[in-house]
C-alpha cells in the first residue's frame, strides 16, 4: 500500500481480555517499530524489528506484550490480560533501514485501545 | 541518557503571527534531529529534519536549525495560518538510543483567525 495501514483503527475491550494489533508497514521497510502513545504525551518506544527478527524489544513494558513479523512484512502486536493502563493509542512505524539515524519514519494512523 | 524537551502548550497564536516552539536535547552522541506534526485525526507526519550541526531543515514555511552548542531545535514560522493547527513533536535519533526515536511530550498549536 501507500502508507503504513494500522487495524482496527479502534479497539474496546474489556479488562483481561486478549487483543492483537496488526500492521502492515510500505512495501520494502525492512524496520518496523512500535510506539505507545498515552494522552497528552509524546509516543513512547516499544520494540522494533529488523526484517523477521525483534533486533529490540527492551520497551515493552512487561510480559503480557508481545509482537510479532513472522514474514518480515506485517507485524501483530499482542496484550494478554488487559488492564485499563493500557489504554492508549499504540503506533506502527517504518523505514528503509534502521541503522542510519537520518532515515525517515513513516507512521500509521495508530489504533486507539481503550480497556474497560 | 538521550532526552528532548520541549515547550508546554497549548500556544494560541493569531492567523499571520510567528510562531516559535522551543526544543532542546541531551543526548550523548550526534543525534538527527526531526520535527513531527500530527493534525487532527491523522497520523504522525514528518515536518522537517537536521542531521548534523548548523544544519537547517525547512518545509511548508517552517525552519528548524540544529545548534550543537546550545543543544537545540526551535522550530519557527513566519506566518501561521489557521490550517497550520496541530500537535509538533520534537524528536531525535542516533546510535546511542538504538535509532528509536526519543520524543517529547508535544506541544499543541492553536491558530485563530
Amino acid at each position: 500500500g501507500a502508507g503504513v495501514s494500522q487495524t482496527p483503527s479502534n479497539k474496546v475491550t474489556e479488562k483481561g481480555k486478549y487483543v492483537e494489533l496488526r500492521c502492515d508497514p510500505i512495501s520494502g521497510h525492512t524496520a518496523l517499530y512500535w510506539y505507545r502513545q498515552s494522552l497528552g504525551q509524546g509516543p513512547e518506544f516499544l520494540i522494533y524489528f529488523q526484517g523477521t527478527g525483534a533486533a529490540d524489544d527492551s520497551g515493552l513494558p512487561n510480559d503480557r506484550f508481545f509482537a510479532v513479523r513472522p514474514e518480515g512484512s506485517v507485524s501483530t502486536l499482542k496484550i494478554q490480560r488487559t488492564e485499563r493502563g493500557d489504554s492508549a493509542v499504540y503506533l506502527c512505524a517504518s523505514s528503509l533501514l534502521w541503522e542510519a539515524a537520518n532515515t525517515e519514519a513513516f507512521f500509521g494512523q495508530g489504533t486507539r485501545l481503550t480497556v474497560v | 541518557g538521550n532526552s528532548v524537551t520541549q515547550m508546554e502548550g497549548p500556544v494560541t497564536l493569531s492567523e499571520e503571527a510567528f510562531l516559535t516552539i522551543n526544543c532542546t536535547y541531551t543526548a550523548t552522541g550526534y543525534p538527527s534531529l526531526f520535527w513531527y506534526v500530527q493534525y487532527p485525526g491523522e497520523g504522525l507526519q514528518l515536518l522537517l529534519k537536521a542531521t548534523k550541526a548548523d544544519d537547517k531543515g525547512s518545509n511548508k514555511g517552517f525552519e528548524a536549525t540544529y545548534r550543537k552548542e546550545t543543544t537545540s531545535f526551535h522550530l519557527e514560522k513566519g506566518s501561521v495560518q489557521v490550517s497550520d493547527s496541530a500537535v509538533y513533536f520534537c524528536a531525535l535519533r542516533d546510535m546511542d538510543s538504538n535509532y528509536q526515536l526519543i520524543w517529547g511530550a508535544g506541544t499543541k498549536l492553536i491558530i485563530k483567525p
